[in-house]
């Protein structure tokens, strides 16, 4: 079992939709929560970052951690053709090893 | 402008042959980062370091080397050893870690690596 699950896709949408994005962790010590944004042969870009449990808004985009589930969500509002990418969550940790472990990413088509 | 820089884009290698991947930033930042992705299986951490002259194995270090000489620069060498080199490398830095501290990466644009 990986350590950090997340739904490949594809997912599409039409233009104007809310999109939700998730994904589940099996390791406990994660307290830090990222969310990353990769266009086509490009590298990832951070969008959003949480430490903890809670939510974060930035715009059109809303994070939510909730780790007595483990799991983490990204909220896009009023999605744009713009926000088609490949959305990658990452999870890192205060102790041991200090580098973030990637969820797989889930693609996501917007349709004008 | 600050930015982390990898090159060449696109790397041919021929069986049996090592060949380095160049990472530099000017970013300050005290640790970097080599991460391979395959479609379909994200980012796999091969190497890391938080400081010069320090690093750390990831989950799919065999057939890799890296070197941290200087604050600015993580080259990455694929030995001959890594059997299935083909894939697109991402190298990224950041803050060092600790505490309740921002240390989300900044990426290059990464090398496509073939073997022909």
């Amino acid at each position: 079992q990986k350590e950090v699950e997340q739904d490949p896709g594809p997912l599409s949408v039409p233009e104007g939709a809310i999109v939700s994005l998730n994904c589940t962790y099996s390791n406990s010590a994660f307290q830090y929560f990222m969310w990353y944004r990769q266009y086509s042969r490009k590298g990832p870009e951070l969008l959003m970052y949480t430490y903890s449990s809670g939510n974060k808004e930035d715009g059109r985009f809303t994070a939510q951690v909730d780790k007595s589930s483990k799991y983490i969500s990204l909220f896009i509002r009023d999605s744009q053709p713009s926000d088609s990418a490949t959305y990658l969550c990452a999870m890192g940790m205060d102790t041991g090893r200090r580098a973030l472990t990637f969820g797989s990413g889930t693609r996501l088509q917007v349709q004008p | 402008d600050g930015g982390i820089t990898q090159s060449p884009k696109y790397l041919f290698r021929k069986e049996g042959q090592n060949v380095t991947l160049s990472c530099e930033q000017n970013l300050n930042h005290d640790a970097m980062y080599w991460y391979r992705q395959d479609p379909g299986q994200g980012l796999r951490l091969i190497y890391y370091s938080q400081i010069v002259n320090d690093f750390q194995k990831g989950d799919i270090a065999e057939g890799y080397s890296v070197s941290r000489e200087k604050k600015e620069s993580f080259p990455l060498t694929v030995t001959s050893a890594q059997k299935n080199p083909t894939a697109f490398y991402l190298c990224a830095s950041s803050r060092r870690t600790g505490g309740n501290v921002n240390y989300g990466y900044t990426f290059g644009s990464g090398t496509r690596l073939t073997v022909v």
